[in-house]
C-alpha cells in the first residue's frame, strides 16, 4: 500500500531534549516536505526536499533541521525543542517537486513540548 | 506576499444541498490549485486539483478556476453529513522549480442531517 509513515504519532517531552520525527514513503517520490499545523494559522511549511541531498527552508524553519540521505526518508530534527514548537506535524511527499504534483500526507505527529 | 484566503466558516448546509467553498489567492502567476479535505485530528486528503480555467468535475465535486479573478472554488453537490470537515485550498506560487505550496487556513463545513 502506497503510504507516508510518520513516527511517533504522539510525543510529550520537555524543553531542550533533542528529538527526531521520522518520515518514510514507499512511493519512490522525489519531493518530500514537513508542515506544522496550528489553530488559526493553518498549515505552514517548515522544510522541503526536492531530492536526495537537496533540502531548502520553507516559511517557518527556525528551530528545525532536516536531512535527506535516502530517497524514502526525510527526518525532522528538533535539536533543542521549546514550548512554541508544540504543534501537529505532517510529512508529505509527491512524485516530483514540479508545481502540478499533488502531495500525499502522513497521518501526523502531535508533539507537546513542556 | 503569498496569500491564500478562505472564509473560516463554519459553513452550514442542509443534507442534499450544494455546498460552495471559495478561495482567493494573491499571485496572478499561480498555476496549480488543490482542494484537500481534513477531518478533525486527521491528515489532509486530496480531493481535486485543477490547472486550467473553467470547471473540472469528479463525482459530486466540481472545482472551478478563474485565473483572471484569482479565485478557485469547490462545489459539493448532494452534500452528506460525512462531508462535514475542514476544506483546505492550496495554491502553488511562482517561481517554478521550488515548491512552494501555500495553504489557506481552511473552511469548516457542517452538513446538517
Amino acid at each position: 500500500e502506497a503510504q507516508v509513515t510518520q513516527n511517533p504519532r504522539y510525543l510529550i517531552t520537555v524543553t531542550g531534549k533533542k528529538l527526531t520525527v521520522t518520515c518514510s514513503q514507499n512511493m519512490n517520490h522525489e519531493y518530500m516536505s514537513w508542515y506544522r499545523q496550528d489553530p488559526g494559522l493553518g498549515l505552514r511549511q517548515i522544510y522541503y526536499s526536492m531530492n536526495v541531498e537537496v533540502t531548502d527552508k520553507g516559511d517557518v524553519p527556525e528551530g528545525y533541521k532536516v536531512s535527506r540521505k535516502e530517497k524514502r526518508n526525510f527526518p525532522l530534527i528538533l535539536e533543542s525543542p521549546s514550548p512554541n514548537q508544540t504543534s501537529l506535524y505532517f510529512c508529505a511527499s509527491s512524485l516530483t517537486g514540479f508545481l502540478n504534483q499533488p502531495q500525499h500526507f502522513g497521518d501526523g505527529t502531535r508533539l507537546s513540548i513542556l | 506576499q503569498k496569500e491564500v484566503e478562505q472564509n473560516s466558516g463554519p459553513l452550514s448546509v442542509p443534507e442534499g444541498a450544494i455546498a460552495s467553498l471559495n478561495c482567493t489567492y494573491s499571485d496572478r502567476g499561480s498555476q496549480s490549485f488543490f482542494w484537500y479535505r481534513q477531518y478533525s485530528g486527521k491528515s489532509p486528503e486530496l480531493i481535486m486539483f485543477i490547472y486550467s480555467n473553467g470547471d473540472k468535475e469528479d463525482g459530486r465535486f466540481t472545482a472551478q478556476l478563474n485565473k483572471a479573478s484569482q479565485y478557485v472554488s469547490l462545489l459539493i453537490r448532494d452534500s452528506q453529513p460525512s462531508d462535514s470537515a475542514t476544506y483546505l485550498c492550496a495554491v502553488t506560487f511562482p517561481p517554478s522549480g521550488n515548491t512552494p505550496l501555500v495553504f489557506g487556513k481552511g473552511t469548516r463545513l457542517s452538513v446538517i442531517a
